[in-house]
């Protein structure tokens, strides 16, 4: 089955900076890659998506890049803000449905 | 728009007793996923149902865990004899219907069931 890996798993920088957080997958048939952040107490919402036929996406202050030769794909967050920390997860699927989860990156912004 | 909902938020249960997770998804949404956090790690795919159907339990224990999503009502995740290794964080999500391709998933706020 797919297998993800996600680094780092925390990340502490100042307000203002960038953040950059790299996941990696296993199966070559997984096209569809979710950045999901959780608050403490919630649940995960959904903040950036990507497909395979893309290779870079980006909404705002957030981007996502995929390189399917390597299988790997980043989450970019520029100008961070205080309200920007939280715990982050990447996730691969495929063509169905079944999300494979990375174990999550805690980050931190500092003002 | 409501969101997913799920409830109750926080379950409390002793050893051997049953919980009953409720998720009702979003509106115009027939797909339901349930899926487990433990403590520190990622969410962990457990089962993806349709309406009247279950389409792939594979991520579920074989014994004491099932899952039902009713023509009418709520999706139910239902534990029998609980154990303290139960606890953890669990999470509904839906997507409308598809097409064809994977469609995205929306999550609820999740059900922390503890286990004394």
């Amino acid at each position: 089955g797919e297998n993800v890996e996600q680094h780092p798993s925390t990340l502490s920088v100042q307000e203002g900076d960038s953040a950059v957080i790299k996941c990696t997958y296993s199966d070559s048939a997984s096209n569809y890659f979710p950045w999901y952040k959780q608050e403490l107490g919630k649940g995960p919402q959904l903040i950036i998506d990507i497909r395979s036929n893309v290779g870079e996406k980006k909404d705002q202050r957030i981007a996502v890049t995929l390189n399917k030769t390597a299988k790997h794909f980043s989450l970019h967050i520029t100008e961070t803000q205080p309200e920007d920390s939280a715990v982050y997860f990447c996730a691969a699927g495929d063509s169905n449905y079944k999300l494979t989860f990375g174990k999550g990156t805690l980050l931190t912004v500092n003002p | 728009n409501a969101g997913v909902m799920q409830n109750p938020r926080h379950l409390v249960r002793r050893r051997g007793q049953e919980a009953r997770l409720r998720c009702s998804p979003m509106k115009g949404h027939s797909h339901v996923y349930w899926y487990r956090q433990l403590p520190e790690e990622g969410l962990k795919f457990m089962v993806y149902l349709q309406k009247e159907n279950i389409i792939d339990e594979s991520g579920m224990p074989k014994e004491r865990f099932s899952a039902e999503f009713p023509k009418e009502g709520p999706s139910i995740l239902r534990i029998q004899q609980v154990v303290r290794g139960d606890s953890a964080a669990y999470f509904c999500a839906s997507s409308p219907r598809t097409s064809g391709g994977k469609e995205t998933q929306y999550f609820g706020p999740g059900t922390r069931l503890l286990v004394l």
